[in-house]
């Protein structure tokens, strides 16, 4: 196992499309959790699950974003009707329960035109 | 909610000097504090974490500090190195959660 892996790791769009992000979190690893880091700041919360169960979502998330992780092992961000203050690093982090430690991915990037 | 505050924002030493990076936070349930490392381009990783019951915990040139009291944290770098150049985020889980909340980051240029 390699760590988190993350699919596609840059992404660019049109203002009003749909886009997918994939990730595959360490194989052991019960929790996953998507960030999203603009330049300059640090990763900010979005959402995250336990197994295929989502705990928390972000107050400030909008409703054009949606994650999935349907059978507790890989997850999926989608994030509808795009806008350009979409653009950013999309991250994925998974960890286990027991020391909360997170090891993130690469990250995607989104750039909406 | 959790509110995670770091100072400064850049920090600029010269090589061998220590460099200091603080951060407080609001939920006074929160009990576990990492610190992660991002070079340009790079994904976070950690570099050293504590939690509630120690006040001190150290590693190498690394150490990191907690105040439950006052509810702050601090990042300690020793010896610092070209090569400890990056920028640091702190962190906090708030309310014993399994989410991190992350302060703004710490841009550290070490100077040869």
């Amino acid at each position: 196992d390699t760590g988190v892996s993350q699919d596609p790791r840059h992404k660019i769009t049109k203002r009003g499309q749909n886009v997918t992000f994939r990730c595959d979190p360490i194989s052991e690893h019960n929790r996953l959790y998507w960030y999203r880091q603009t330049l300059g700041q640090g990763p900010e919360f979005l959402t995250y699950f336990q197994n295929e169960a989502q705990l928390e979502k972000s107050r400030l998330l909008s409703d054009r974003f949606s994650a999935e992780r349907p059978k507790g092992s890989f997850s999926t961000l989608e994030i509808q009707r795009t806008e350009q203050g979409d653009s950013a690093m999309y991250l994925c982090a998974s960890s286990l329960v027991e020391t909360g430690e997170l090891f993130f991915g690469e990250g995607s990037r989104l750039t909406v035109l | 909610g959790e509110n995670v505050e770091q100072h400064p924002s850049t920090l600029s030493v010269q090589e061998g000097d220590s460099a200091v990076i603080k951060c407080t936070y609001s939920d006074s349930a929160s009990n576990y504090f990492p610190w992660y490392k991002q070079e340009l381009g790079k994904r976070p990783q950690l570099i050293i974490d504590i939690r509630s019951n120690v006040g001190e915990k150290k590693d190498q040139r690394i150490a990191v500090t907690l105040n439950k009291t006052a509810k702050h944290f601090s990042l300690h770098i020793t010896e610092t190195q070209p090569e400890d150049s990056a920028v640091y985020f702190c962190a906090a889980n708030p309310s014993n959660t399994g989410k991190l909340i992350f302060g703004q980051g710490t841009t550290l240029q070490v100077k040869p």
